[in-house]
Order: structure tokens, then C-alpha cells, then sequence
């Protein structure tokens, strides 16, 4: 069963800072990698999606990249605002089936 | 824009009573889910539909049951609701067949006393 996990658990920095979150998976058969944005009380928002045929996705501040044989994803921020404090989940869908496997989430904290 | 619909946002119920969990989505997905998050355990699978009528079980469906008679509503029913059950409920829906995007509601959360 594929395993996704997402390390630190929680990360505070200051603003203006670039940051990098992790994600790996144990089964490199996956059908795309999305990363999702939570913010507290709140349902998931999607921040970008990667096809496993794809290295990575830019949404303005935000990149993210993908190493299927190496089973990991980063999700990199460029210049922090106070405003991305959120948690950061990632979800990795596999090849087969409509399940989708998720890590705990990296909470973030941008400190003004 | 693809638009997920909880229709509770936050609900009070008392050990023993019947739960309705009603998600609408907009974008004629035929994929629909539903999930629970509770600190420390992550998402987890509750059942899936993948077509009206049609659904299957997940991770934890035990003291749950679903309805999907029409494809833009996917309803997550707790019979008897238990203390064990509060928590928050995600209700999701997929996006096309070219890019399996999920898209989730706002979320419901439910205290059982």
C-alpha cells in the first residue's frame, strides 16, 4: 500500500523567506501528485497538480516538482507572506483505482 | 470555476440520532468521496461513488452508509451517530478523466454529544 508522508510536521519562518516542502511516496507508480492548501476549519484547496509524466508546475510564487523514481515531491514558495501560514497537504494517486493517498500535512507559520 | 458544496458547515447532534451529509458538485464529475480528517490521522477514506447508484467502500466505512441517485449529489448518512464519530467530513469530487484533479467542499463539522 503506498505509504505518503510529509516531514517536518510543522515549520515556521519569517517572511520574506523561500521555502521548500517535502513530500515522498513508497510506490513510484502514481498517476499524478497534488498539492493541496488547508486552511484552519477549511475543506482542501488545490495549489497544483503534477501528471507523472510531467518534472513540475509553477502557479505564480509557488513550484512544484516531482522525482517518481526517487519517490518524492517539493513544493517550493518563494518569498513568504504572512498569508501562506496554512497547512500544506500533499496526495498521491496511484495508477490503478480512484483511491488517493495522503501525507498528515506540513503546517506552516510565516511570522511578520 | 469548479464548485464543491457542503451543505453544513458545522452540526451538533446527539449520540443516537441520524446524520444527513449532503455534497452537491457542479461540474458533472463522475467521481465523488467522502472522507474524514481528525488531528493526528490524516484523511481517510469513507466510501466513493463512481457513478449513480454505484459506490464503494473505503478505509472505514463501518457506522456509515452513502446515496448517489443523481450524479451531482453524493449524501454520507451516519444511522446512529456516535461520540467516535465527531469529527470533520470532507465530501471531494474528480475532476476530468485527462487530469484527475481533486477538488474538495468546505468541509463539515460534526459534534456528536
Amino acid at each position: 500500500k503506498q505509504e505518503v508522508t510529509q516531514i517536518p510536521a510543522a515549520l515556521s519562518v519569517p517572511e520574506g523567506e523561500n521555502l521548500v516542502l517535502n513530500c515522498s511516496f513508497t510506490d513510484s507508480a502514481i498517476y499524478n501528485l497534488q498539492w493541496f492548501r488547508q486552511d484552519p476549519g477549511k475543506g482542501l484547496t488545490s495549489l497544483l497538480l503534477i501528471q507523472s509524466s510531467q518534472r513540475e508546475q509553477t502557479s505564480g510564487r509557488l513550484n512544484a516538482s516531482l522525482d517518481k523514481s526517487s519517490g518524492r515531491s517539493t513544493l517550493y514558495i518563494a518569498a513568504s507572506q504572512p498569508g501562506d501560514s496554512a497547512t500544506y497537504l500533499c496526495a498521491v494517486r496511484p495508477h490503478t483505482g480512484n483511491q488517493f493517498y495522503f501525507g498528515t500535512g506540513t503546517s506552516l507559520t510565516v511570522i511578520p | 470555476d469548479v464548485k464543491v458544496t457542503q451543505s453544513s458547515r458545522y452540526l451538533v447532534k446527539r449520540t443516537g440520532e441520524k446524520v444527513f451529509l449532503e455534497c452537491v458538485q457542479d461540474m458533472d464529475h463522475e467521481n465523488m468521496f467522502w472522507y474524514r480528517q481528525d488531528p493526528g490521522l490524516g484523511l481517510r477514506l469513507i466510501y466513493f461513488s463512481y457513478d449513480v447508484k454505484m459506490k464503494e467502500k473505503g478505509d472505514i466505512p463501518e457506522g456509515y452508509s452513502v446515496s448517489r441517485e443523481k450524479k451531482e449529489r453524493f449524501s454520507l448518512i451516519l444511522e446512529s451517530a456516535s461520540t467516535n464519530q465527531t469529527s470533520m467530513y470532507l465530501c471531494a469530487s474528480i475532476g476530468g478523466l485527462n487530469t484527475g484533479e481533486l477538488f474538495f467542499g468546505e468541509g463539515s463539522r460534526l459534534t456528536v454529544l
